[in-house]
């Protein structure tokens, strides 16, 4: 069964704007991490932003956040005030503190383009 | 240098070859993952190495699969009689115990079997 699930397999956004990339997950283990990655065609895997299970807040880091709706089992990655340097593969990801512990579950991504 | 480190960058071998694949992670890293990517898609976990542990194994393919780390530091996986479907990028990470378990990522050794 699929863990992580990104639906959108191509976005565009205006230079400036906003955007939301779509994640949802699926797991029965009570402790997680969710995490979003950004790969630009260098090939390389970026870090951006962090959430775990029990973090009350919704995760910022600079122009990114993640929206973590804990119910639906979703957690979205914003992108504030879109840059063209913003183009790029964006992979969401999930870590299980109890069951595959050892294990990040990527989902298929989402490329990002970001329009001038 | 300070990041993970992978070796060859790109590889083309024909069918039926032996690849060796090498990863030297960020130094002080106990954890070292490695991932594959096939040409437009997400990334499939092969294996994970922990400290003294044994490795997690749970994600190789084929038995053609396998993968050392000597002295808890380099990594290398090696690929025997290598097929087309094995072509893809092959992605190294390292990450430290008691971090929220972000991983650091090599740039990828990609790999063309002919």
């Amino acid at each position: 069964a699929q863990k992580i699930t990104q639906t959108q397999p191509g976005m565009f956004v205006q230079e400036k704007e906003a955007v939301t990339l779509d994640c949802t997950y699926d797991t029965s283990d009570p402790s997680y991490g969710l995490f979003w990655y950004k790969q630009p065609s260098s090939g390389e895997m970026i870090f951006l932003i962090y959430q775990g299970s029990y973090d009350q807040q919704n995760a910022t880091e600079g122009r990114y956040s993640l929206n973590f709706q804990k119910a639906r089992k979703s957690a979205n990655l914003v992108i504030s005030a879109s840059q063209l340097g913003d183009s790029a593969m964006y992979f969401c990801a999930m870590r299980q503190d109890q069951t595959g512990a050892n294990n990040l579950f990527f989902g298929t991504g989402t490329r990002l383009t970001v329009i001038p | 240098g300070a990041g993970v480190s992978q070796s060859p960058s790109n590889k083309v071998t024909e069918k039926g070859k032996d690849v060796e694949l090498r990863c030297d992670p960020i130094s002080g890293h106990t954890a070292l993952y490695w991932y594959r990517q096939s040409l437009g898609q997400g990334l499939e976990f092969l294996i994970y190495f922990q400290g003294n542990s044994a490795p997690d194994k749970s994600g190789l393919p084929s038995d053609r699969f396998s993968a050392e780390r000597t002295g808890g530091s380099v990594s290398t996986l090696t690929i025997q009689r290598t097929q087309q479907e094995d072509s893809a990028v092959y992605l190294c990470a390292s990450t430290f115990q008691g971090n929220t378990g972000e991983l650091f990522f090599g740039e990828g050794s990609r790999l063309t079997v002919l």
